[in-house]
């Protein structure tokens, strides 16, 4: 069945460099992206949405130049945390809509992101 | 800017029916309503959606209200397994785009 398989589940990386974390869509295509951030004891917090083709739209607050995130086919969509910090550090969840109209969200299983 | 409104916790019994309320007085009349939970460190489980009707699936059943304003989440036999903090939440269009908002969820626990 449809599934959303989000990789790695959990990086730990020193401060200043990039973590890239992908999430593909199994048998289905998504050609929407969505991404968030979860502190710990706290609920999901939209970060961005992407779109297959076009580029990605950010929430406020959210600066698209350390998040980036690329949406280059229906079936892969990534985020890179460019320069990481620790402040950076966070629960990362991706989820994608089921096609067709009232589908239900597929999620990732979440990336836990820890910053030196 | 949530689009769903639930309270922080709630406590059942073992064996009991959970009854978790959502507020949604904003939502649209294509917007579905959709039920989520998330055990620490996970990704949310899906357990049921509905647009209008009423629905029913092994896990839970799901009520709406007449005016679709708010909604009600059912586990008919609570176990200790199904504490964690459940999400109330609906996809809806934003400047010609699809958001889904999270609210604060609540956080069921289950008592032995």
């Amino acid at each position: 069945g449809a599934v959303v398989s989000q990789h790695p589940s959990w990086v730990i990386c020193k401060s200043g460099t990039s973590v890239k974390i992908e999430c593909r869509s199994l048998d289905f295509q998504a050609t929407t992206m969505f991404w968030y951030r979860q502190f710990p004891k706290q609920s999901l917090m939209l970060m961005a949405t992407s779109n297959e083709g076009s580029k990605a739209t950010y929430e406020q607050g959210v600066e698209k130049d350390k998040f980036l995130i690329n949406h280059a086919s229906l079936t892969l969509s990534t985020l890179t945390v460019t320069s990481a910090h620790p402040e950076d550090s966070s629960f990362y969840i991706c989820s994608a809509p089921g096609t067709g109209f009232g589908e239900k969200l597929f999620f990732g299983s979440g990336t836990q992101l820890s910053v030196l | 800017d949530a689009k769903t409104t639930q309270p922080t916790s709630m406590d059942c019994a073992e064996g009991r029916a959970a009854n978790l309320p959502c507020n949604h007085s904003t939502i649209s009349g294509n917007e579905y309503v959709y039920w989520y939970r998330q055990i620490h460190s996970q990704g949310p489980q899906y357990i049921i959606h509905g647009l209008k009707n009423n629905e029913t699936n092994e896990m839970a059943s799901l009520i709406i209200t007449e005016d679709r304003k708010s909604s009600t989440l059912i586990l008919p036999h609570a176990t200790l397994r199904d504490t964690a903090v459940y999400y109330c939440i609906v996809r809806f269009s934003s400047g010609g785009y699809q958001k889904v908002t999270f609210g604060t969820g609540t956080k069921l626990q289950v008592i032995p």
